[in-house]
């Protein structure tokens, strides 16, 4: 069945530093590739999406670029700041009406 | 903007209440979910309905049953709440097919039984 994989956490970082997050994915046909992310308390928000290979979802700074080739699709942001402290969870959805979900990673971004 | 909203944020229930969860989305989206959420093993889907009065059973259905009386409302109901459903509740929709497949989520139901 189809299955997302995503790195471990906890992730922790100081501010501005580099952020990747590998998210591996497992599906039959043509997935569409979401990161959603949780802030501390709330529900889950749309990150970013690519909905066919080769193309890069970009939002608030976050960039994930569907690589079919390698069943990839990992979360990189430049330059973190504190208020990027957050549960980040990659997700595929493969033409049915469910989305699979990767366990989350926590990321904490130190001052 | 999408807004999926979940009536009831932070709930304290005993063993064997009966407990509604309520979701209403005002997006005209046919299909609606409810997902579990807990430390360790991500979301996990319960139900879904991909119309009124339409549910199908998700991963993990047992103890809990749905109710899709209005496309814009979908409700969890736990018959007989258990220590075990203690957890963070969310509710999605999501947009038609073809229009971007996109998950819109809810802010979350905390709840807890005793």
């Amino acid at each position: 069945g189809d299955s997302v994989t995503q790195m471990e956490g906890p992730v922790t970082l100081s501010e501005e530093a580099f952020l990747t997050i590998n998210c591996t994915y497992t599906a039959t046909g043509y997935p569409s590739l979401f990161w959603y992310v949780q802030y501390p308390g709330e529900g889950l928000q749309l990150l970013l999406k690519a909905t066919k290979a080769d193309d890069k979802g970009s939002n608030k700074g976050f960039e994930a670029t569907y690589r079919k080739e390698t069943t990839s699709f990992h979360l990189e942001k430049g330059s973190v700041q504190v208020s990027d402290s957050a549960v980040y969870f990659c997700a595929l959805s493969a033409g049915d009406y469910k989305l699979s979900f990767g366990a989350g990673t926590t990321v904490t971004v130190r001052a | 903007d999408v807004k999926v909203t979940q009536s009831s944020r932070y709930l304290v229930k005993r063993t064997g209440e009966k407990v509604f969860l309520e979701c209403v989305q005002d997006m005209d989206h046919e299909n609606m979910f409810w997902y579990r959420q807990d430390p360790g093993l991500g979301l996990r889907l319960i139900y879904f309905s991909y119309d009124v009065k339409m549910k199908e059973k998700g991963d993990i259905p047992e103890g809990y049953s749905v109710s899709r009386e209005k496309k814009e409302r979908f409700s969890l109901i736990l018959e007989s709440a258990s220590t075990n459903q203690t957890s963070m509740y969310l509710c999605a929709s999501r947009t038609p097919e073809g229009i971007g497949n996109t998950i819109y989520f809810g802010e979350g139901s905390w709840l807890t039984v005793v």
